[in-house]
């Protein structure tokens, strides 16, 4: 499985725009690439998700780079109740036969929100 | 609309009992996936159903296994508990088995003691 990489912690203040970084080097040309966040205790959270385009919805922005091997999520005005553990996957719809997708999750960043 | 709900919230139990927890999809969904989060990890893949069949399975032992009932909701079943088996079980939803959009309950979480 293709995997990603991501900073293990993050810190940011409230009101200002968070970037989450995201690194996926072995990505193939069918990968999604998607964000995840886990509130405590909470189960995770489905952010947003994205192929090649950059992608908006009322959570955030996903911003791909051209070449697919990295990306960026951008919350674009932190509040407290964003503090949580994001978690950059990637999936292919292929993966364990036809129907099948699962989601493989890494440790994610864990993001502070600074009052 | 409800969400995607498991039962119980929290079970204890002892090494080599068994344990039945429970899924109840949003309604409209066909897929169910079950995940294991052991704290201070992501969660970890275990089983995926949709329309009733098993269409993935993670890396764990036999003595995990799950089923999908008409409904479309769920059961995990783990025999002959573990300590290692201490957990956050967390079950997903989705429209189809193909879709990248998973919705997730709460969790049950399990203490092996």
């Amino acid at each position: 499985d293709a995997k990603t990489t991501q900073p293990n912690s993050m810190e940011s203040n409230e009101e200002e725009p968070v970037h989450l970084p995201c690194n996926h080097s072995t990505i193939s040309g069918t990968d999604y690439i998607h964000w995840y966040r886990q509130l405590p205790s909470q189960g995770p959270e489905y952010v947003i998700h994205g192929l090649t385009s950059n992608v908006n919805n009322r959570m955030a922005s996903l911003a791909i780079a051209e070449d697919r091997k990295s990306s960026t999520l951008i919350l674009h005005r932190a509040t407290l109740r964003d503090a949580a553990v994001y978690y950059c996957i990637l999936s292919n719809p292929s993966y364990s036969g036809a129907g099948s997708y699962q989601l493989t999750f890494g440790k994610g960043t864990k993001l502070s929100v600074i009052p | 609309d409800a969400g995607v709900t498991q039962s119980p919230t929290h079970l204890i139990k002892t090494r080599g009992q068994h344990v039945t927890l429970r899924c109840s999809p949003i309604s409209g969904h066909k897929s169910v996936s079950w995940y294991q989060q052991v704290l201070g990890q992501g969660p970890q893949f275990i089983f995926q159903y949709y329309e009733k069949e098993e269409r993935g399975r993670g890396n764990f032992p036999d003595r995990f296994s799950a089923r999908q009932f008409p409904n479309y909701s769920s059961e995990l079943n783990v025999n002959a508990l573990l300590l290692g088996d201490s957990a956050l079980y967390l079950c997903a939803s989705s429209l189809a088995g193909g879709d990248r959009t998973q919705y997730f309950g709460p969790g049950t979480r399990l203490l092996v003691l």
